[in-house]
């Protein structure tokens, strides 16, 4: 286990509507990413926070909105919810910045959007 | 065009063979790559990181070819257990990591 936690393991959801996702991030850890996988590709990067500030962000349209915590928790929340927002979603922590230090994921949420 | 691009496979093999990767990255700018393992409606797990002199893990070994923008994953005597997904992943300046769609792996009995 990667120290890592997500909840809610698994949420169901309908168009239009708005979710948040929460992540733990591994003891020690001051840096958080998310990512989403839908079904057959790989994990695509949403955004990332640092010591609770955006440290950088992928294509996502601005209904992604994340926040970190002073203990470095994280949540993701995507509003005005679309089928195509149906993915797996999958934060990973990580110590500091350096592109060596290793991305921790947890288990992940799967959400479905009907 | 994907940054990261794999061959999706399956590779179907048997138990005991010796299995190739590849993956191939557009960006000149990523610096560091790796390959993830990732199970079944699991997450996926850091398998190594990937080094121009090349890496190796046990039956594992990597190797990165910046000139030619390309990365392999050679796995020898296949075990039941190695069937999983294998993501190749290079990461820029920007700390992201940047995933290829995965390369299955089904090895038989």
């Amino acid at each position: 286990e990667t120290g890592v936690t997500q909840s809610p393991t698994h949420l169901i959801k309908t168009r239009g509507q708005q979710v948040t996702l929460r992540c733990s991030s591994q003891s020690g850890h001051n840096t958080v990413s998310w990512y989403q996988q839908a079904l057959g590709q790989g994990p695509q990067f949403i955004f990332q926070y640092y010591r609770e500030e955006e440290n950088g962000r992928g294509n996502f349209p601005p209904r992604f909105s994340g926040l970190q915590f002073p203990n470095y928790s994280s949540e993701l929340n995507v509003n005005a919810l679309e089928l195509d927002d149906s993915a797996l979603y999958l934060c990973a922590s990580s110590l500091g910045l350096a592109q060596y230090n290793e991305q921790f994921f947890g288990p992940g949420t799967r959400l479905t959007v009907l | 065009r994907k940054e990261v691009e794999q061959d999706p496979g399956p590779f179907n093999v048997p138990e005991g063979a010796t299995v190739a990767f590849n993956c191939t990255y557009s960006n000149s700018a990523s610096q560091s790559f790796f390959w993830y393992r990732q199970d079944c409606r699991k997450e996926p797990k850091l398998l190594m990181s990937v080094y121009s002199s090349g890496n190796e893990d046990g039956r594992f070994t990597a190797q990165l070819n910046r000139a030619s923008q390309y990365i392999s994953l050679l796995i020898r005597d296949s075990k039941l257990s190695d069937s999983a997904t294998y993501l190749c992943v290079g990461s820029d300046s920007s700390y992201k990591l940047i995933f290829g769609s995965g390369t299955r792996l089904l090895v038989r009995p």
